[in-house]
C-alpha cells in the first residue's frame, strides 16, 4: 500500500535546477515527508524532511504544498554527481523505521 | 565519524551454506535496522532493533533468516541455509532512535547465492 507517488525517472542538465514530484495524497496530520537519495553501489543518503513549512538545507529545498498532499524537492544547481534514485517516504512523527517506495531516478546530463 | 561499517562488502557462497553478515552502527546511535534490496521488490525493512532488543521482525522472509545484536557496537544478520533467491544487497543503517531523526546507511553487502 504505497504512500507516495513518483514519477519512475526524469532528467535535468547539468547546473540547471532539478524539481523532483511526489504526491502523498492520503498523508495524515502526524506524518512527514521524508527524501533520500541512492547513488549506485551506496546506501540511501538523508536528504531532508519537512512537516509542513518549507524547508531548505545545503543540499536541497523542499516546498510542501498548503493542503499537505504533494511537495517537490528542489536541488537548486544540479550535478552530475547528483545522478541517483531518490525516494519521498512519508513518516508518521514516533516512527522509528522507513519504508522506501521505488522512487524516481534522476539523471543530470552534461 | 566512520558511519555504519558493514562486512564483508561482497558475499559468494554456495546454496546450502551459512552465511553471516555484520554491522557496526554509528557511535551513541540506538536503532540499528537491516534492509535487503533486490531489483524486483526494492528496499525492505527486515528487522530493526532499539537498544539492542528486536522491535519489528516482520519483515525477515522466513526461518532462515536470523539476526542479532549483542551489544549496542555490533550486529549480525545470519541466513542458514542459504538459498539462491537470497541473493541481494543487504544494508545496514542506524540512528539516534529519537523521532524525526534520520537513518544513517551503510554501503551494503551483495551477497551472491549459486
Amino acid at each position: 500500500d504505497a504512500k507516495t507517488t513518483q514519477p519512475p525517472s526524469m532528467d535535468c542538465a547539468e547546473g540547471r535546477a532539478a524539481n523532483l514530484p511526489c504526491n502523498h495524497s492520503t498523508i495524515s496530520g502526524n506524518e512527514y515527508v521524508y527524501w533520500y537519495r541512492q547513488i549506485h553501489s551506496q546506501g540511501p543518503q538523508y536528504i531532508i524532511h519537512g512537516l509542513k513549512n518549507n524547508e531548505t538545507n545545503e543540499m536541497a529545498s523542499l516546498i510542501i504544498t498548503e493542503d499537505r498532499k504533494s511537495s517537490t524537492l528542489i536541488l537548486p544547481h544540479a550535478t552530475l554527481r547528483d545522478t541517483a534514485v531518490y525516494y519521498c517516504i512519508v513518516r508518521e512523527t514516533g516512527a522509528n523505521n522507513l519504508f522506501f517506495g521505488t522512487g524516481t531516478r534522476l539523471t543530470v546530463i552534461p | 565519524d566512520a558511519g555504519v561499517i558493514q562486512s564483508p562488502r561482497h558475499e559468494v557462497t554456495e546454496m546450502g551454506q551459512e552465511v553471516t553478515l555484520r554491522c557496526k552502527p554509528i557511535s551513541g546511535h540506538n536503532s540499528l535496522f537491516w534492509y535487503r534490496q533486490t531489483m524486483m521488490r526494492g528496499l525492505e525493512l527486515l528487522i530493526y532493533f532499539n537498544n539492542n532488543v528486536p522491535i519489528d521482525d516482520s519483515g525477515m522472509p522466513e526461518d532462515r533468516f536470523s539476526a542479532k545484536m549483542p551489544n549496542a557496537s555490533f550486529s549480525t544478520l545470519k541466513i542458514q541455509p542459504s538459498e539462491p533467491r537470497d541473493s541481494a544487497v543487504y544494508f545496514c543503517a542506524s540512528s539516534l532512535g529519537r523521532p524525526r531523526t534520520p537513518l544513517h546507511f551503510g554501503n551494503g553487502t551483495r551477497l551472491t547465492v549459486t
